[in-house]
């Protein structure tokens, strides 16, 4: 069990430029969750998938945002067009259905949009 | 909505000293209820988790919490702080039924350890 594993771990970016994180669960985790945490706060909850299907996204997630898991594995969190109030740290958490709440989470990618 | 708030940002306490973080959430009905703890450059990790039965859960490293429904709170509690338990703490609470499973998180309770 090596853990939920996100990629970059840090991603400096222009504003208005494009950029997309991985995330791979644990290995036999369906459940995915993305969360987003700016500084001095708790993280806050994006989306969710079970399996391939993103099930539920919150109102945090804009248009520019858009997340996929195509084989029901690892899943990418695309941001289009950047601006600074998207830098965060976004996190990504995994967990079994039948233990939903016992969500395992990665070290996060850092995002800072200049 | 439901909302979670933990009123001490930073706090400070002595090695070997004990240690209480508060927690107080808003929510239609009893959630089911987290702490986590986040170190620099690792993943928030679960100390403990309350569903029902037993108020007083036991988690890892020592850590223990207190639900108490009357007051809407869940406390974090460890006798003696070691120097490692620098970090910062999380409660979060998460629907018992639908919601998605989603957790809501405090802002935190970033703790520091004198040695």
């Amino acid at each position: 069990d090596t853990g939920v594993s996100q990629d970059p771990r840090h991603k400096i970016t222009k504003r208005g430029q494009n950029v997309t994180f991985r995330c791979d669960p644990i290995s036999e985790h369906n459940r995915l969750y993305w969360y987003r945490q700016t500084l001095g706060q708790g993280p806050e909850f994006l989306t969710y998938f079970q399996n391939e299907a993103q099930l539920e996204k919150s109102r945090l997630l804009s248009d520019r945002f858009s997340a996929e898991r195509p084989k029901g594995s690892f899943s990418t969190l695309e941001i289009q067009r950047t601006e600074q109030g998207d830098s965060a740290m976004y996190l990504c958490a995994s967990s079994l259905d039948l233990a939903v709440y016992e969500q395992y989470f990665g070290p996060g990618t850092r995002l800072t949009v200049t | 909505a439901q909302s979670v708030t933990q009123p001490d940002i930073h706090i400070t306490v002595s090695e070997g000293a004990s240690l209480e973080l508060r927690c107080n959430y808003s929510y239609g009905a009893t959630p089911y209820l987290f702490w986590y703890v986040q170190s620099p450059g690792q993943g928030l990790q679960l100390l403990l988790k309350y569903f029902s039965g037993d108020t007083l859960v036991q988690g890892i490293k020592g850590f223990e919490a207190e639900f108490k429904r009357s007051q809407s709170s869940f406390n974090l509690r460890k006798p003696s702080v070691h120097w490692s338990d620098a970090a910062e703490y999380f409660c979060a609470v998460g629907p018992r039924e639908g919601g998605g499973n989603k957790l809501t998180f405090g802002t935190g309770t970033q703790l520091k350890v004198e040695l």
